[in-house]
């Protein structure tokens, strides 16, 4: 079926320093969607992409579609201990319900 | 602000019991979803709704079933509990299927004993 693969699983980084994560799909996707669940908390919806290359950013964050619509990427520019939290990308492979990568767990160290 | 509403917080039932998983939203969505969570497999789908009386597997539906008797409510029930179905339990709902976010509950972290 369809799979969503994300990676890494989990990143510690140093306060000021970059941190991406990376999504791809078996199977073309309509859009991407981005989370973000803090610890403790539930997901809370970040950004969706559509189309094909598409690049939004919000602030420190830059989200990247790919051209084949199979993999995406979330970028977080100097990172800062808001940040901490696990970051799940999610597509609907056509008229389905979403299916979420397993996240990448973000850990920033003071 | 959309509101997902799940019934608890926190749950503890014994093995065999039968539970009930409420979650209620506000904002007139068509679908709601069900999800677990657990450390390492990330959120996994167990039956989602497109409608009113409609109902639909995901991906790891057994020992589960659900009920959408109301637009604006979806129940999921463990016919009988197991212990590994000690998870945290994710209700969500959206406008679409494809171009609109998911709107998630603060989930149930059930424990069966």
């Amino acid at each position: 079926g369809q799979q969503v693969m994300q990676i890494p699983q989990y990143q510690h980084v140093q306060e000021g320093e970059d941190f991406t994560t990376y999504c791809n799909s078996s199977t073309t996707l309509s859009n991407i969607q981005w989370y973000k669940q803090r610890p403790g908390g539930h997901p809370v919806f970040l950004i969706q992409l559509v189309k094909s290359g598409e690049v939004k950013k919000q602030k420190r964050l830059t989200f990247q579609f790919g051209e084949a619509k199979k993999n995406s990427s979330l970028h977080i520019t100097a990172t800062q201990t808001t940040d901490v939290g696990t970051y799940f990308c999610a597509g609907p492979p056509g008229n389905t319900p979403l299916v979420f990568g397993k996240g990448t767990r973000l850990s920033v160290i003071a | 602000d959309v509101k997902v509403t799940q019934s608890s917080r926190y749950l503890v039932k014994r093995t065999g019991e039968k539970v009930f998983l409420e979650c209620v939203q506000d904002m007139d969505h068509e679908n709601m979803f069900w999800y677990r969570q657990d450390p390492g497999l990330g959120l996994r789908l167990i039956y989602f709704s497109y409608d009113v009386k409609m109902k639909e597997k995901g991906d790891i539906p057994e020992g589960y079933s659900v009920s959408r008797e109301k637009k604006e409510r979806f129940s999921l029930i463990l016919e009988s509990a197991s212990t590994n179905q000690t998870s945290m339990y994710l209700c969500a709902s959206s406008l679409g299927t494809e171009t609109t976010e998911a709107f998630f509950g603060q989930g149930t972290r059930l424990t069966v004993v």
